[in-house]
């Protein structure tokens, strides 16, 4: 079974459009991520959820929002996509060991927007 | 702020060759130290992990010791396989409460191994 799984792995669309990402973890994990990869492999958070508080990068355009429906979900939605939101995004989700979260990372799914 | 600086790659060696790939933090407080590894077209997967100073992490033949005094961790192995090409990502985990452990990741370095 698939720990983080993402839905779609590919999707292309054009600038303008409004796009989800869906992520969802079947292991128990308190603890959501989204973490954007850009064409250079640079990976930066974007968001870190729990079921008490939501911690946006501050540097993660408005038009980003993070939306989770349950625990086992946190869903990636995107409004008035522009050409630099193309990226690969990961969906992680993690687990308290002591002081230490241990995430895990979903596939990613692949964005283009032309 | 807290960052993360690996060596620059690519980095390529022949089979069986000893690996390095240098990493090194800026960090307040304790971090937890991590190596991610990421294969062609995959997600991330955790390679290993130290959570407090003079830990080592170790796993696959790969190992990493968490240095406070040069506040580093450097990432090891003996005698690299062909399949371990792959791209190798450093990363600290912000532990302090309220933080929830984003990871703050280096650049990445990608290893090419040669038969």
């Amino acid at each position: 079974d698939t720990a983080v799984s993402q839905t779609p792995k590919y999707l292309v669309t054009q600038m303008g459009n409004d796009k989800s990402i869906k992520c969802e973890q079947n292991l128990g994990h308190d603890t959501m991520y989204w973490y954007k990869q850009d064409s250079k492999k640079f990976l930066k958070i974007m968001f870190s959820y729990n079921n008490k508080e939501l911690i946006i990068n501050e540097t993660v355009p408005n038009r980003f929002s993070p939306k989770s429906p349950d625990k086992a979900h946190l869903n990636l939605h995107i409004n008035s996509l522009e050409l630099g939101d193309s990226a690969v995004y990961f969906c992680a989700s993690s687990l308290l060991r002591g002081h230490t979260y241990e995430q895990y990372f979903g596939p990613g799914t692949r964005l283009t927007v032309t | 702020g807290n960052s993360v600086t690996q060596m620059e790659g690519p980095v390529t060696l022949s089979e069986e060759a000893f690996l390095t790939i240098n990493c090194t933090y800026t960090a307040t407080g304790y971090p937890s130290l991590f190596w991610y590894v990421q294969y062609p077209g995959e997600g991330l997967q955790l390679l290993l992990k130290a959570t407090k100073a003079d830990d080592k992490g170790s796993n696959k033949g790969f190992e990493a010791t968490y240095r406070k005094e040069t506040t580093s961790f450097h990432l090891e192995k003996g005698s690299v396989q062909v399949s371990d090409s792959a791209v190798y990502f450093c990363a600290l985990s912000e532990d302090y409460g309220g933080s929830q452990g984003n990871l703050i990741f280096g650049k990445g370095t990608k290893l090419s191994v040669k038969p």
